[in-house]
């Protein structure tokens, strides 16, 4: 079986600091890793996603997330926050070629102006 | 390109009544499915369509949750009876689906938050 985790349901930064979700999942398979955002009141999107070719994925508006087997991590980043990024932050997994993914149990991103 | 859409966005009942939420995917995917997010939890799988052929439901409570999805367009999921539990937000997403999708790219509709008193 395959999961995820999320450390941390509530990360606070300030506009223009680091932005760090971690994930590390669990999968006993090569697994497609996969970050989707969920502003309020709207449906989750796409941010990037893994699927076996570069390690280091980039994604819509500056994120980024870096595949590291080792580790069994998929951590998100971000250089500078900005205040459109608060929002709710999940990281998925599923097995390679299949359509189902496992979510986490999301990650809220606050931004301190 | 229209998005996935839901109705109704908000729905109100009390606990032993019933409900259905109704789903029309992207034009063109094959691929349809049903998740439930309770608060403060990621979104899980209740039932995945492929056309209007069930992947999985292994996670649908089947004695009170029931899903269709005919001629492989709209689905509909309906509660009967609904607990108190199945509060939460039920999100439809669709995809390409088959080898000509990008495995795991879900398209996500607004949502129909529930509440159940």
């Amino acid at each position: 079986a395959q999961s995820v985790t999320q450390l941390g349901s509530h990360v606070s930064v300030s506009e223009g600091a680091l932005v760090l979700l971690r994930c590390n999942y669990s999968s006993s398979v090569p697994p497609y890793l996969f970050w989707y955002v969920q502003y309020p009141n709207q449906g989750l999107q796409l941010l990037l996603k893994y699927t076996s070719a570069a390690t280091l994925v980039k994604g819509i508006n500056g994120f980024e997330a870096e595949f590291k087997k080792s580790e069994t991590s998929f951590h998100l980043t971000k250089p500078s926050a900005h205040m459109s990024d608060a929002a709710e932050y999940f990281c998925a997994v599923g097995p390679r070629g299949a359509q189902k993914l496992v979510f986490g149990q999301g990650t809220r991103l606050t931004i301190n102006p | 390109e229209a998005g996935v859409a839901q109705s109704p966005r908000y729905k109100i009942i009390e606990k032993r009544q019933s409900v259905a939420f109704w789903c029309n995917p992207i034009s063109g995917h094959a691929t349809l499915y049903w998740y439930q997010q309770i608060l403060g939890q990621g979104p899980k799988l209740l039932i995945q369509f492929q056309n209007n052929g069930v992947v999985d439901d292994s996670q649908l409570p089947k004695d009170r949750f029931s899903a269709e999805r005919l001629k492989g367009v709209d689905s509909t999921l309906k509660i009967q009876p609904a607990k108190l539990e199945d509060s939460a937000v039920y999100l439809c997403a669709s995809s390409l689906g088959g080898s000509s999708g990008s495995p795991g790219v879900l398209f996500f509709g607004p949502g129909t938050r529930l509440t159940v008193l």
